[in-house]
């Protein structure tokens, strides 16, 4: 079946760093989504995305469709403590899909 | 803001006990989905429904079981519990014009 890499797997930064995470695929995806979930939680959408090559901000928070349809970004700016957790990335392989293919996650640590 | 509910959050329980995780929303949603995840770990797909009487085996081997008889309401049951079902399982919902899941906070299940 279709998977997605995710990386990288972990991050240790200091407060205020920006950080950059990408998910990749060999096949093409409809949407990608973006979760954070924190310890103990499940996860909680971020932004999601309908269109190659498609930026979308949410605050420091922006996503980026990748043109070629089989990768996408998340970058975050001017990190802060309550970013910690850990990011997960979905797609859906195509219009209609039932279900969306998760990445492996990346987990984010802030050094204050 | 999703409206999907999980109980209990947490639940310590003995081997060869039967178990129900119960998980509801009130968003009208007919897709609902169980994932199982392992602490810190990726998402696992064991179970789906696309609607009332509609239930689908995921991508993972579970031994738990679903049921569907209301379209707010998605219980999944383990009939003997074992510690190798110590896990956190994760429901979600999600409407079928969109691509985006909606999760619940998580059961956390540990299994002596």
């Amino acid at each position: 079946g279709q998977q997605l890499n995710q990386s990288p797997q972990s991050m240790f930064i200091q407060e205020g760093e920006d950080v950059s995470m990408n998910c990749t695929s060999s096949s093409i995806f409809n949407t990608w989504l973006w979760y954070k979930q924190d310890p103990g939680e499940g996860p909680v959408l971020l932004i999601a995305l309908y269109k190659a090559g498609e930026l979308t901000s949410n605050g420091r928070l922006t996503a980026q469709f990748g043109i070629t349809r089989k990768d996408s970004f998340l970058n975050i700016s001017a990190s802060i403590p309550s970013d910690v957790g850990i990011y997960f990335c979905a797609g859906q392989p195509f219009q209609g899909a039932q279900k969306l293919v998760f990445g492996q996650g990346t987990r984010l640590t802030i050094n204050p | 803001e999703a409206d999907i509910y999980q109980t209990p959050r947490y639940l310590v329980i003995g081997t060869g006990k039967k178990i129900t995780l119960e998980c509801s929303q009130t968003m009208g949603h007919d897709k609902m989905y169980w994932y199982q995840q392992d602490p810190g770990m990726e998402l696992h797909l064991i179970h789906y429904s696309y609607g009332v009487n509609s239930t689908e085996k995921g991508d993972l081997s579970s031994e738990s079981t679903v049921s569907r008889i209301r379209t707010e309401h998605f219980p999944l049951t383990l009939e003997s519990a074992r510690p190798s079902h110590t896990s956190q399982y994760l429901c979600a919902s999600r409407k079928t014009s969109s691509e985006t899941q909606y999760f619940g906070p998580g059961t956390r299940l540990l299994v002596l």
